[in-house]
């Protein structure tokens, strides 16, 4: 079965530290698309990243970067020079090809310590 | 901008009444989705919507129907609503089934059944 898996329930970080959120999904499909969103404790998720499965290089959007293996199927985000304001939900989600359904992940949340 | 709104940011009810959620996209998106997440849950899908009229249950339907008689408005429905379906819920619209669109998603509606 199609599956998302975020192990790491909560963690911490200090301000202007990087962290690492892990992500790793189980498919054999080889198209999918890979997604980070962030919710904040206001509720409204918000979209951060996207990787294409057949995408060579790694996403990078201002402070995200997405550390993509394939043959691990795994899917990090990186977060560099945290910000109190990056204290948030952080869920991972996938959506494979022939399929309207995104699966998510049950979600990281993160704590930037000034 | 899209815009995803939500008819209600809280809203209390009693056991046994019929609960309507209502969702509004502004962006002519053809997909929309409900979830509801749960603590350690992460987002589950109870709908979702490939166009007008259209419908498709999701991984957990029980308890819940859905409307969309126009593309802009996606409505859910508690046909007698129980408190283990207290939850958040969040809509979401995404512009089409391509694996590159993300989702956007509206500030979601903190529902108590009591």
């Amino acid at each position: 079965a199609q599956k998302i898996t975020q192990t790491q329930p909560g963690m911490f970080v200090q301000e202007k530290e990087a962290v690492t959120l892990d992500c790793t999904y189980d498919t054999s499909d080889p198209s999918y698309g890979l997604f980070w969103y962030k919710q904040p404790s206001s509720g409204e998720m918000i979209f951060l990243i996207y990787q294409g499965s057949y995408d060579q290089q790694n996403a990078t959007e201002g402070r995200y970067s997405l550390n993509f293996q394939k043959a691990r199927k795994s899917a990090n985000l990186v977060i560099s020079a945290s910000q109190l304001g990056d204290s948030a939900m952080y869920f991972c989600a996938t959506l494979f090809s022939g399929t309207y359904k995104y699966i998510f992940g049950t979600g990281t949340r993160l704590k930037v310590l000034a | 901008d899209v815009k995803v709104t939500q008819s209600s940011r809280y809203l209390v009810k009693r056991t046994g009444e019929k609960v309507f959620l209502e969702c509004v996209q502004d962006m002519d998106h053809e997909n929309m989705f409900w979830y509801r997440q749960d603590p350690g849950l992460g987002l589950r899908l109870i709908y979702f919507s490939y166009d007008v009229k259209m419908k498709e249950k999701g991984d957990i339907p029980e308890g819940y129907s859905v409307s969309r008689e126009k593309k802009e408005r996606f409505s859910l429905i508690l046909e007698s609503a129980s408190t283990n379906q207290t939850s958040m819920y969040l809509c979401a619209s995404s512009l089409s089934p391509s694996l590159a669109y993300e989702q956007f998603f509206g500030p979601g509606t903190r529902l108590t059944v009591l």
